[in-house]
């Protein structure tokens, strides 16, 4: 069973709608967790970091919460753009990735 | 900006060939991560280093090895290739181990093993 769950599995929403997508974890304990942005056959890029005494991180129309007790964490992106279509990916730790969200932004 | 240099960006190899992946580090990171990513699959951990010494080994297969160098540059060595290697192989790296230290993927070496 994977230690990091995300979901939906996908999602689908039209430009400049909001959404958010969800990572649970088992993992325990760990340093931070990570969303990154991953297009299709390229390198995951950072969108946010968050240690686990912080609450929330944002990073332009991202933004992260974490809730270290309920061991939840989740991604805001607000007036989504045809290019946020993409796997956005939560990482617990340097090793533990979940599966991913993959969103798709429709005109 | 500097980013993480993979070479080469694409690979093919034959069953039981050997290949090299190479990965540059931004300038300053002294911690490298290598991942496998298969088809339709999430990265796996394979391996990482810091300061030229391995900080962690996820699930690499024995016959793979991997290194760091003293420019901080990391090479995998990938041995008696199997059809199932066949992945993006990713490195990362980043300025440290500490909790708050974001890091850097390359755009991956894409290995085709026939």
């Amino acid at each position: 069973k994977n230690q990091v769950e995300q979901s939906p599995q996908s999602l689908i929403i039209l430009e400049g709608k909001n959404c958010t997508l969800q990572c649970n974890y088992t993992v325990s304990p760990f340093s931070n967790l990570r969303w990154y942005k991953q297009d299709t056959g390229r390198g995951p890029v950072s969108l946010t970091i968050m240690t686990f005494s912080e609450n929330t991180k944002s990073n332009g129309r991202y933004t992260a919460t974490l809730d270290a007790d309920t061991k939840q964490s989740s991604l805001h992106i607000t007036a989504s753009q045809l290019s946020d279509s993409a796997s956005y990916i939560c990482v617990v730790g340097h090793a533990r990735f979940g599966a991913g969200t993959r969103l798709t932004v429709k005109p | 900006a500097a980013g993480v240099i993979q070479s080469p960006r694409h690979l093919i190899k034959e069953k039981r060939e050997t290949a090299t992946l190479k990965c540059y580090p931004i300038p300053r990171h002294d911690t490298v991560y290598w991942y496998q990513q298969g088809p339709g699959q999430d990265p796996q951990f394979l391996i990482s280093f810091y300061e030229k010494m391995q900080s962690d080994k996820g699930s690499i297969p024995d016959r793979f090895s991997a290194q760091q160098f003293s420019d901080y540059h990391s090479e995998l060595n990938m041995s008696s290739l199997e059809l199932g290697d066949s992945a993006l192989y990713f490195c990362a790296s980043s300025p440290g181990q500490g909790a708050n230290y974001g890091y850097t993927f390359g755009s991956g070496t894409r290995l085709t093993v026939v």
